[in-house]
């Protein structure tokens, strides 16, 4: 299996400019995460979909983002405008339903709005 | 306060040495534990996984939950370079196991 796969790896925008990232998560997997990671804050839970349906977006900071999920193997995160403060590294994660608590999380997209 | 509080270090130690990881928490409802292993410019990979209080033993690896101190640690023996990464304790509460709250990791390295 290819683990969750997110795109791009890096991303340096403007400020103002629409961001869009991209997540595949692993095949069968019934949970969908985004997070996102900051020196000064960690790794904060943003948004997560079960079945394609979100579940809990009370981590997304503003209206200024949003995320879809359209099927099972791709979901969205959107950032329109960008601000200097939303750069950060943000992951995407999924898991199996069940009990067990495991998340596998994507190697992550580097963002930088200038 | 933070819900979850980490030393962010950084820790360096001597290969061979034992190492000791710590977080506390303040939420009571805390069930599941879990210790994540992040390498530089890497995802998060879980480490260990406990349910409640206790030991639990994985390898050089062992995790402990005191739900009564709020504390939990992760020991590493006989630490190796290879070791060397960012240490996250994440922790969620019954019911609620898709909203892990992670602490803001404990940065290691392990030298030659």
């Amino acid at each position: 299996d290819a683990g969750v796969i997110q795109s791009p790896r890096h991303e340096v925008t403007e400020m103002g400019q629409e961001v869009t990232l991209r997540c595949k998560p692993i095949s069968g997997h019934d949970y969908l995460f985004w997070y996102r990671q900051t020196m000064m804050r960690g790794l904060e839970l943003l948004i997560y979909f079960n079945n394609n349906v979100p579940i809990d977006d009370s981590g997304m900071p503003e209206d200024r983002f949003s995320a879809k999920m359209p099927n099972a193997s791709f979901s969205t995160l959107k950032i329109q405008p960008s601000e200097p403060r939303d750069s950060a590294v943000y992951f995407c994660a999924s898991r199996l339903g069940g009990g067990r608590n495991e998340q596998f999380f994507g190697p992550g997209t580097r963002l930088t709005v200038l | 306060q933070k819900e979850v509080e980490q030393d962010p270090g950084p820790l360096s130690v001597p290969e061979g040495a034992i190492v000791s990881l710590n977080c506390t928490y303040s939420n009571s409802a805390f069930q599941y534990f879990m210790w994540y292993r992040q390498y530089s410019r890497k995802g998060p990979e879980l480490l260990m996984y406990t349910y409640s209080s206790g030991n639990k033993e994985d390898g050089r690896f062992t995790a402990q939950v005191d739900k009564s101190s709020k504390y939990i640690s992760l020991f590493i023996r006989d630490s190796q370079p290879s070791d060397s990464a960012t240490y996250l304790c994440a922790m969620s509460a019954t019911g609620g196991g898709n909203k892990l709250t992670f602490g803001t990791g404990t940065q290691l390295k392990v030298e030659l």
